[in-house]
């Protein structure tokens, strides 16, 4: 069964660093490009990071780019999403996500998501 | 990088056909043919419904079908359902190799 299972999320200060993770299973993971995508409470999706399969290009929206940094593993099958100068704003449920193809295009599976509630 | 444009609600009884619409730029939905759309249930993760325009995943209703014209995509439910009732968002690449949801749309059957 094709998987994904972030873990990572917690409460932390304004100024603070976190670091989530994805486990991904079921998929061939290297072949495949991930993102990240966020979901502020009651809000919209809305687009965070992207990393090739290989790794070697990074994609970040405007709002997080110079504070996250997103990186894989391939020989442990797991993405991670670094957070730093973290702020209230970026307070959200957040999911990784699997594009259905190598490279750009949809996302057609997702985890259920981890929680960052940024607040002192 | 601002949000696609999606009504908040659109509403219809079931058997009825309704279609969400989904308005970018040049630089998001009208440059590029990676259109998706996504429902999600209450605490519930996204699902994908419609890739790459108008193309369904497998194990997607064909009551689901997907179209775009200039800068606006549309997403077609037929035969409405109960199941139905959910939020809808979609999503484009995005000039600058960045990616774009919708301000999303709150579909309820009556």
């Amino acid at each position: 069964e094709v998987q994904l299972l972030e873990s990572g999320g917690g409460l932390v200060q304004p100024g603070g660093s976190l670091r989530l993770s994805c486990a991904a299973s079921g998929f061939s993971f290297s072949s495949y490009a991930m993102t990240w995508v966020r979901q502020a409470p009651g809000k919209g999706l809305e687009w965070v990071s992207a990393i090739s399969g290989s790794g070697s290009r990074a994609y970040y929206a405007d709002s997080v780019k110079g504070r996250f940094t997103i990186s894989r593993d391939n020989s442990k099958d797991t993405l991670y999403l670094q957070m730093n100068s973290l702020r209230a704003e970026d307070t959200a449920l957040y999911y990784c996500g699997k594009f259905i193809g190598p490279t750009i295009g949809a996302f057609d599976i997702w985890g259920q998501g981890t929680m960052v509630t940024v607040s002192s | 990088q601002s949000a696609l444009t999606q009504p908040a609600s659109v509403s219809g009884s079931p058997g009825q056909s309704i279609t969400i619409s989904c308005t970018g730029t040049s630089s998001d939905v009208g440059g590029y043919n990676f259109v998706s759309w996504y429902q999600q249930h209450p605490g519930k993760a996204p699902k994908l419904m419609i890739y790459d325009v108008g193309n369904r995943p497998s194990g997607v209703s064909n009551r689901f079908s997907g179209s775009k014209s200039g800068n606006t995509a549309s997403l077609t439910i037929s035969g409405l359902q109960a199941e139905d009732e959910a939020d809808y968002y979609c999503s484009s690449f995005s000039s600058g190799d960045k990616g774009v949801f919708g301000t999303g749309t709150k579909v309820t059957v009556l």
